[in-house]
């Protein structure tokens, strides 16, 4: 069956520190990937996707995510957080044959202190 | 960039009672409307797929009695849920979605209606 799965469900960071989260799905044959954040109180937003091509991609906000299709992953990267990168991230997938339909993981709740 | 409102954002009824949702793409022209639940600390599920002018396509274990969808037009579509009961209590987003690119098309999704039903 079709799943994305987020392992750290709280992480708790200080500003500058770096930042991974982590991501794995499940799909048979060719896969669409994307990253959600939702900062309190607001709707989801798009931060990254990858579709296919350059396994590295850049999102918006210094986020960067890497497609490596060996582990199935696509673990979401930021080299320094800031306080405002508080909120609630999502990793999601479709399936690139072409149906809408997007799966999404858990969520990781990122808090980052001063 | 694209945006997508629901209304109403939090709402409280009696048992038994119907609730309508309603979500409109402010900007842009919705080909495509979906219905998501997400349960306390939990993630996002998928309840159903609504083309304009077509019927909706349900995931499986959702029941369409249940949780009536309607998209009427480009920019609008609802969602009732009928005979409301505790256990429908829940946060629903609707997410929207203007290409014809299928899968490739960037979903742009509502701030959300929490829904309690006393």
């Amino acid at each position: 069956a079709q799943s994305v799965s987020q392992h750290n469900h709280h992480v708790i960071l200080s500003e500058a520190a770096s930042l991974e989260l982590g991501c794995n799905y499940s799909y048979g044959g060719t896969v669409n990937l994307f990253w959600y954040v939702q900062y309190p109180g607001q709707h989801l937003q798009l931060l990254l996707k990858y579709f296919s091509g350059d396994p590295l991609v850049k999102g918006i906000k210094g986020f960067e995510a890497e497609f490596i299709k060996s582990k199935f992953s696509f673990n979401l990267r930021k080299p320094s957080v800031q306080w405002s990168d508080t909120a609630e991230y999502f990793c999601a997938a479709s399936d690139g044959g072409g149906y809408n339909k997007l799966i999404f993981g858990a969520g990781t709740r990122l808090a980052v202190h001063p | 960039g694209a945006v997508v409102s629901q209304h109403p954002s939090w709402v409280i009824c009696k048992s038994g009672t119907s609730v309508k949702i309603e979500c409109r793409s402010l900007d842009f022209q919705a080909t495509t409307m979906f219905w998501y639940r997400q349960f306390p600390k939990q993630s996002l599920m998928l309840m159903a797929t609504s083309n304009e002018g077509s019927k909706a396509t349900y995931e499986q274990g959702v029941e369409k009695d249940k949780f009536l969808i309607n998209h009427a037009s480009l920019t609008l579509s609802t969602l009732t849920v009928t005979s409301a009961h505790p256990e429908d209590s829940s946060f629903y987003i609707c997410s929207a979605k203007s290409g014809t690119s299928g899968s490739r098309d960037t979903q742009y999704f509502g701030p959300g209606t929490r829904l309690t039903v006393l």
